[in-house]
């Protein structure tokens, strides 16, 4: 069965600093994975995704994440935080053969002034 | 990107009472809707997956004939929560996906429903 975990509860950074939100797979077959961000009372929005090609894809908002084989990751970067960065950010990834996204448990990331 | 519009965003009704939530794609048709709840400060867990014309699929426990859902166009999917009691008081969400494997999934603002 298709499934992601997200490690960390929550990822405290500096502004201006950069920051890891980290993700791992677990899939049959080739991953189709997501990030998305929740804001306070609101539905999510999507960042990006990895379906073929470049390990390495850009998103909204200056963010970016890298898909790695071999470790199984996908762990979503953004060179500079900004305060507005923070948020809840979910990971997910597609269940073979519909359209279900599997949600990781979220990492709720706090950037600070 | 696609946009999905969810209403009411936010609803206080009283117990045993009907609340009704609507998802509309708005520049995409939608084949499958999804629904889902979410607990303060958890994931976002699956309730059911609607397809156009056909009977929603409800994930395990959950109770089909509490949690009507109706995906009667191609654009438009309800979650009705019927006789309601507090603990179903959450945040609803919406998605909407145009079907095909490698497009993402584009949700809803949210419905905070409480009840009292």
């Amino acid at each position: 069965a298709q499934s992601v975990a997200q490690p960390e509860d929550q990822v405290n950074v500096a502004e201006g600093n950069p920051l890891t939100v980290k993700c791992t797979y677990s899939v049959s077959g080739n991953p189709y994975l997501f990030w998305y961000v929740q804001y306070p009372n609101r539905g999510l929005q999507f960042l990006l995704k990895y379906i073929t090609g470049d390990n390495l894809v850009k998103g909204s908002y200056g963010f970016e994440a890298e898909f790695n084989k071999s470790q199984t990751s996908f762990h979503l970067k953004k060179p500079s935080a900004l305060v507005s960065d923070s948020a809840l950010y979910f990971c997910a990834v597609r269940e073979l053969n519909t359209d279900k996204l599997i949600f990781g448990t979220g990492t709720r990331l706090q950037v600070f002034p | 990107g696609a946009v999905v519009s969810q209403h009411p965003s936010r609803v206080i009704c009283k117990s045993g009472t009907s609340v009704k939530i609507e998802c509309r794609s708005l520049d995409f048709q939608a084949t499958t809707m999804f629904w889902y709840r979410q607990f303060p400060k958890q994931s976002l867990m699956l309730m059911a997956t609607s397809n156009e014309g056909s009977k929603a699929t409800y994930e395990q426990g959950v109770e089909k004939d509490k949690f009507l859902i109706n995906h009667a166009s191609l654009t438009l999917s309800t979650l009705t929560v019927t006789s309601a009691h507090p603990e179903d008081s959450s945040f609803y969400i919406c998605s909407a996906s145009a079907g095909t494997v490698n497009t993402e999934a584009f949700f809803g603002q949210g419905t905070r429903l409480t009840v009292v």
